[in-house]
C-alpha cells in the first residue's frame, strides 16, 4: 500500500522560499506523476504542478511559473515542491499526491507566512 | 488554462436524498475528469476518475458521468458521512494544466 509522507510545517517571512517533501514509501515510486495541490484557510484546492519522476520532467499551473519548481530523487523516492518570493497569501496546506488522477494523497504541510 | 465551473457551491439535503453535481469545462476534456471528497482537516479522497470509474472501495451510490465539457456526480441516498465538500478536478493529458472546480459544499437541511 502506498503513502506519502510530507516534510512538517513552516514558518516563512515574505519574500523567502520554502521547499516541501514528500517521500513514497511502499510502492514504485518512478511508475507515476507526483502532483502538487495547494489549499488555502477556507478556500478551494489548487493545482500548482506536477512532475514525472522517471524523466525529471515537470509541469507547472501558468498562475506559478516562474516560482515553483518541483523536482524529484528516485533514489530516495522523494518528490519536492519549492514556492519562492513567498508572499501572505501562499499561506496554505500544501498536499502532494500520486499520479495524474490524485490517487494517493500526503498528509498536508501546513506553509504560513508571516512577518 | 482550462477553466472548471462547478455547480452549485452549496447544496443542503436530507438523508436518504439523492443530489447531482454539475462541472463544466472550457473546452474538452474527453473523459479526464476526477471528483474528490473532502472532509474538515483532511486531504482528499478520490471518488471516481475517468468520469465514471469508480474506485475501489467507494460506495456505489456515487456515480459519474459526462464527457466532453459536461460532468456529473450523482449520490443518490445520501447516507450521513456523505455530507462534505466534494470538487471535480481536470487532468487534460493534452494540455498538462490541471485545474480543480470551485467546490461545492453538501450540508444537511
Amino acid at each position: 500500500q502506498v503513502q506519502l509522507v510530507q516534510s512538517g510545517a513552516e514558518v516563512k517571512k515574505p519574500g523567502s522560499s520554502v521547499k516541501v517533501s514528500c517521500k513514497a514509501s511502499g510502492g514504485t515510486f518512478s511508475r507515476y506523476t507526483i502532483g502538487w495541490v495547494r489549499q488555502a484557510p477556507g478556500q478551494g484546492l489548487e493545482w500548482m504542478g506536477r512532475i514525472i519522476p522517471v524523466l525529471g520532467i515537470a509541469n507547472y499551473a501558468q498562475r506559478f511559473q516562474g516560482r515553483v519548481t518541483i523536482t524529484a530523487d528516485r533514489s530516495t523516492s522523494t518528490a519536492y515542491m519549492e514556492l519562492s518570493s513567498l508572499r501572505s497569501e501562499d499561506t496554505a496546506v500544501y498536499y502532494c499526491a500520486r499520479d495524474d488522477t490524485l490517487d494517493v494523497w500526503g498528509q498536508g504541510t501546513l506553509v504560513t507566512v508571516s512577518s | 488554462d482550462i477553466q472548471m465551473t462547478q455547480s452549485p457551491s452549496t447544496l443542503s439535503a436530507s438523508v436518504g436524498d439523492s443530489v447531482t453535481i454539475t462541472c463544466r469545462a472550457s473546452q474538452s476534456i474527453s473523459t479526464w475528469l476526477a471528483w474528490y471528497q473532502q472532509k474538515p482537516g483532511k486531504a482528499p479522497k478520490l471518488l471516481i476518475s475517468k468520469a465514471s470509474s469508480l474506485e475501489s472501495g467507494v460506495p456505489s451510490r456515487f456515480s459519474g458521468s459526462g464527457s466532453g465539457t459536461e460532468f456529473t456526480l450523482t449520490i443518490s441516498s445520501l447516507q450521513p458521512d456523505d455530507f462534505a465538500t466534494y470538487y471535480c478536478h481536470q487532468y487534460d493529458t493534452y494540455s498538462l494544466m490541471y485545474t480543480f472546480g470551485q467546490g461545492t459544499k453538501l450540508e444537511i437541511k
